[in-house]
């Protein structure tokens, strides 16, 4: 079956770049996510690229596609406090059969 | 105005009893969704309903049944509950297929 793996913690200083990493199985994908969710909170979508597509950026995340490696990572410039949180890859074929990751823990260290 | 909102936020029952969950959505979705999240963050998806119709079934067992009276509501049934059930349960609606949006969740604890 489909599978998404994600490495599930990650630490950076205030103000560094954040490079969260994701792979999946699935080559029939055609929805690729990312989430956040901050604790005692439901998931929020951060943002979303097709399959069709290599880069996605919006302010501060960019999100890159590798779909040859089904490599998907999300960069988050000068990352803040506010952003450490658990961020979930999922992916869809067409907004069907959603298949999330286990999460990347981000601690931001002041 | 909440988007997809649940009750309730925490629950509480001993190990045999029944409960639901309730779930509303006012963003005029077509589609809902039940996902479940263990405590070790790990998120499944249980159920989506399309226009009332049970579209996805993962292999959750028969104790828990959706139950969706109107487009806009989406409610979980949990029968003869165990231990194993205690989780935080989300409740989801998407219109667009790239965009879902959850609800706060229901914190499930059995005793």
């Amino acid at each position: 079956g489909e599978d998404v793996e994600q490495s599930l913690f990650l630490s950076v200083r205030e103000g560094d770049s954040s490079v969260i990493n994701c792979t999946y199985t699935d080559s029939s994908s055609t929805y690729l996510y990312w989430y956040k969710q901050e604790p005692g909170a439901g998931l929020q979508l951060l943002t979303y690229i097709f399959s069709n597509m290599d880069m996605k950026q919006d302010q501060r995340l960019t999100v890159l596609l590798n779909k040859k490696d089904k490599h998907l990572s999300l960069r988050i410039a000068d990352t803040q406090t506010g952003d450490s949180a658990i961020y979930f890859c999922a992916e869809s074929m067409k907004g069907q059969n959603f298949v999330f990751g286990p999460g990347t823990r981000l601690s931001v260290l002041p | 105005d909440t988007a997809v909102s649940q009750t309730p936020k925490y629950l509480v029952t001993q190990m045999g009893n029944d409960k639901s969950i309730k779930c509303e959505q006012n963003l005029g979705h077509d589609t809902m969704y039940w996902y479940k999240q263990d405590s070790k963050k790990f998120l499944k998806i249980m159920f989506s309903y399309n226009n009332k119709e049970l579209i996805i079934n993962e292999t959750v067992p028969n104790r828990f049944s959706p139950k969706s009276p109107d487009k806009a509501h989406l409610n979980l049934h949990i029968n003869s509950l165990e231990l194993g059930d205690s989780a935080v349960y989300f409740c989801a609606s998407s219109q667009k297929a790239y965009e879902q949006y959850f609800g706060p969740g229901t914190r499930l604890t059995v005793t």
